[in-house]
């Protein structure tokens, strides 16, 4: 089936360390997306990417880092820099499709620094 | 993409119609409204969507006000699984900009 797919479900950082969540897509989708929730908040916009090779800074792009050389793939990673990382991680794909622009989601990444 | 007021919380008793409302006093003439419900510690999942007209499919309605400045997604026999925060968004077709969902509205559904 189609869909996207996010790895690790659960991971673990140590301080300091960088850690890299997968998104993957296999829905051909150009646009791709991740965001961040906290516990009982709303969904905030790490980073975009409207097409392969590019990709935009969203809300709270501070400590993180992505790239897109694949059209499928969308990895997002959380460096030292990010002092509070520990929050629920998801990854979004949009295409165009005779549905209407839906939106795609992952079922999420839970990553905390132990 | 034009913002979107949605209260807080709401309850609703099981098998009763659950009703939420969704302020878009802002929305242009090609911006969609959708909706979509996130159950905890899942991701978002995409319910319906409409442009002007009245919309209903298998999970629910959308009622969207002749004017377009608000609407309401209408989940005409409420579950316990129905149970979650629901996300109001407008947003253009095919506009692949960055979008915003905000904190939403949390459904409770009580036996």
């Amino acid at each position: 089936d189609g869909g996207i797919t996010q790895s690790p479900k659960y991971l673990f950082r140590k301080e300091g360390q960088n850690v890299t969540l997968s998104c993957e897509q296999n829905l051909n989708h150009d646009a791709m997306y991740w965001y961040r929730q906290d516990p009982g908040q709303g969904l905030r916009l790490i980073y975009y990417s409207q097409i392969v090779n590019d990709f935009q800074k969203g809300d709270i792009a501070e400590g993180y880092s992505v790239s897109r050389e694949k059209k499928e793939s969308f990895p997002l990673t959380v460096t030292s820099a990010q002092k509070n990382p520990t929050a629920f991680y998801l990854c979004a794909s949009i295409g165009t499709e005779s549905s209407g622009n839906t939106i795609y989601f992952g079922e999420g990444s839970w990553l905390t620094v132990v | 993409d034009a913002k979107t007021t949605q209260p807080t919380s709401m309850d609703c008793a099981e098998g009763r119609a659950a009703n939420l409302p969704c302020n878009h006093s802002t929305i242009s003439g090609n911006e969609y409204v959708y909706w979509y419900r996130q159950i905890h510690s899942q991701g978002p999942q995409y319910i319906i969507h409409g442009l002007k007209n009245n919309e209903t499919n298998e999970m629910a309605s959308l009622i969207i006000t002749e004017d377009r400045k608000s609407s309401t997604l209408i989940l005409p026999h409420a579950t316990l699984r129905d149970t979650a925060v629901y996300y109001c968004i407008v947003r253009a077709l095919y506009n692949f900009n960055k979008f915003y969902f905000g904190s939403g509205t949390k459904l409770n559904v009580k036996p």
